[in-house]
């Protein structure tokens, strides 16, 4: 069956940076985009942008062009979400998505806190 | 980028009502408009797609609608298991987008 399992929770300090892993399996990675979305604490869903697994070329949202970096590891059907120089307001659960959104990951809860 | 306006933003019905959430627009989506439920603490599970396709497995009492700028989803008889917070979102643009959410609770 198709899943999408995402690394484990989070936790760092302001100026951190870090990596976030989205596993597909059950299909052909690169015959759909990966998305990426986020949600701060009681919040609604933001989308922060997309990247094409054929290509490896990332789109971003406008508030996520600046230390955000979308990357691919095909032959082990990974997507990454990077985020440098963390900030307390990147407190979020951050959501890969299968472009198409049928598909989502589990989330990852990531806290920046000093 | 396009802006989606959801409302109402909570909305409390009873067991049976027919509930309608509505969501619009800045511009002209063409119908690239999907509908998401989230319950709390899961991620969220796609409903409708492109505006009135019913996703496989999604019980037939949601429904979709709209064209242009104007949108709706309608559950036609409510259940307690619909307890939720529902999203409209756009494909239209090389920039997707979500509205803010409807929570939905029971009266």
């Amino acid at each position: 069956q198709i899943q999408l399992v995402q690394s484990g929770p989070e936790l760092k300090k302001p100026g951190e940076s870090l990596k976030i892993s989205c596993k597909a399996s059950g299909y052909t990675f690169t015959d759909y985009a990966m998305q990426w979305v986020k949600q701060a604490p009681g919040k609604g869903l933001q989308y922060m942008g997309w990247i094409n697994t054929q290509t490896g070329k990332p789109t971003y949202a406008d508030d996520f062009k600046e230390r955000f970096v979308f990357s691919l590891e095909t032959s082990a059907s990974t997507a990454y979400l990077q985020i440098n120089n963390l900030k307390n307001e990147d407190t979020a659960t951050y959501f890969c998505a299968r472009k198409g959104g049928s598909y989502w990951g589990q989330g990852v809860m990531v806290t920046v806190s000093s | 980028d396009i802006q989606m306006t959801q409302s109402p933003p909570v909305l409390s019905a009873s067991v049976g009502d027919r509930v309608t959430l509505s969501c619009k627009a800045s511009q002209n989506i063409n119908k690239n408009l999907d509908w998401y439920q989230q319950k709390h603490g899961e991620a969220p599970k796609l409903l409708i797609y492109y505006t009135n396709n019913l996703q496989t497995g999604i019980p037939s009492r949601f429904s979709g609608s709209g064209s242009g700028t104007d949108y709706t989803l309608t559950i036609s008889s409510l259940q307690p298991e619909d307890v939720a917070t529902y999203y409209c979102y756009q494909y239209n643009s090389e920039m997707y987008t979500f509205g803010a959410g409807t929570k939905l609770e029971l009266k």
